[in-house]
This record gives C-alpha cells, structure tokens and sequence, in this order.
C-alpha cells in the first residue's frame, strides 16, 4: 500500500509567486492534517479535516494561508503570496478516523527566497 | 514554559545501550504519541498510547497518567535508531489537534 504522497518534494520559489503543495492521504483514511517544521518553532498543526471538511484551522498563519479539500484522495494548502518566512518543511499527515494514529508523508521543503 | 517538555534534548550512546528518553506534559490529554524523525527528513509514527505500556519489537512506550509522564525506552540501541524522537500530546479539549515537544536528538555510535 502507498502511504501519504506529497508533491512537489522540494519547491524553491521567489518572493512574491504563488506555492501549491499537494497531499494525497491514504486511501480509506477520513482524516487529513497539515503541518509545518522550522527550527524556530518545531512542527506545528496548521489545518485538518475530517470527512473532506476543515474542522480546525486556527494554525493557519494568516490569509495567505489557504486549504482545500476537494475531494477523499486530495488535498491543496496554498501560499498566496509566498513570504521569506514562510520557507520550511510541510508535511501532511492522514488518519483512519480523527483519534487515531496519523501517518505522515514525505514532507514538501520550502524555500522562498 | 512550553505544555509538552522533552528530555534529554541530546543524547548520545554507544551501539548496544539502554536508552530512555522522558516526555512531561502539564495539560489534560486524551493520547500521547511518540514520532520518530529520520535524518532524511521523513516521520514515522512509533505509538499512541493513552495508559499504560506498548511494546514494538526493541522499543517499549509507557505512560503515566497520574505523573502526566511519558517515557520511551529502546533496548539494545543500533546507529540505525539514530533519529529525532518527538513527544506529541492531544489534549482533552483540543479535538484532534497535536501539541508537540522539541524533540530528542538521539545518536548511537557504533
């Protein structure tokens, strides 16, 4: 069985542009996390949802931020436009439902220059 | 002072050694999970556990509800088991959301 695939794996990308990084969680799995690792502030939720639908977004950073979930097998955070700051890794995570133990992707590196 | 600390935040040990690493929390929760970060970057879920204790082949997880104390031990440690280990905590009031500590850089010499 696949485990959660993300793409792209590295992005590098100027100041300004708009990122797409893309989840696909494991099939059967009704519960999709977002998070994000820098050395400042270790790794951090930043969105879920359960069942295709955002439960909890209060980690998103700002209106920059946005995440949808269109449908079971696909996921998007978006970064519009794209900071510095924003430059870190991010991984998505599913579960089978929304207590139980979550796996992680690959993680997509983020540098914004 | 952060809700979920981690000691020790280094450690180093020479291949064959017992290994703990100590997790302390000071909320209510509803689990513990204990990741591990390789040096590649990827993560991997190690266990989740609510009481008590969970063994998977070398490494044993316990918890401590009363102590809001967590420990994951690894026996007979190989360089392979070099990695970052993360505590993370779900809080009683947090849905699924996880609260993670800083980590644990562990080394293990051949």
């Amino acid at each position: 069985d696949a485990g959660v695939i993300q793409s792209p794996r590295h992005e590098v990308t100027e100041m300004g542009q708009e990122v797409t990084l893309r989840c696909k969680p494991i099939s059967g799995h009704n519960s999709l996390f977002w998070y994000r690792q820098t050395m400042m502030r270790g790794l951090e939720l930043l969105i879920y949802f359960n069942n295709n639908v955002p439960i909890d977004d209060s980690g998103m950073p700002e209106d920059r931020f946005s995440a949808k979930m269109p449908n079971a097998s696909f996921s998007t955070l978006k970064i519009q436009p794209s900071e510095p700051r924003d430059s870190a890794v991010y991984f998505c995570a599913s579960s089978l439902a929304l207590y139980n133990e979550q796996f992680f992707g690959p993680g997509t590196r983020l540098t914004v220059l | 002072k952060n809700e979920v600390e981690q000691s020790p935040q280094n450690l180093t040990a020479q291949e064959g050694e017992f290994i703990t690493i100590n997790c302390s929390y000071s909320v209510g929760i509803s689990a513990l999970h204990w990741l591990q970060q390789h040096p590649g970057g990827g993560i991997v879920s190690l266990f989740m556990l609510s009481s008590g204790k969970k063994k998977h082949g070398r490494l044993i997880a316990t918890i401590n509800i009363q102590e809001k104390h967590s420990s994951l031990h690894i026996t007979a440690s190989h360089p392979r088991d070099s990695a970052v280990y993360i505590c993370a905590v779900r809080r009683e009031t947090s849905g699924s959301r996880l609260t993670f500590g800083e980590g644990t850089q562990l080394t293990v010499n051949p």
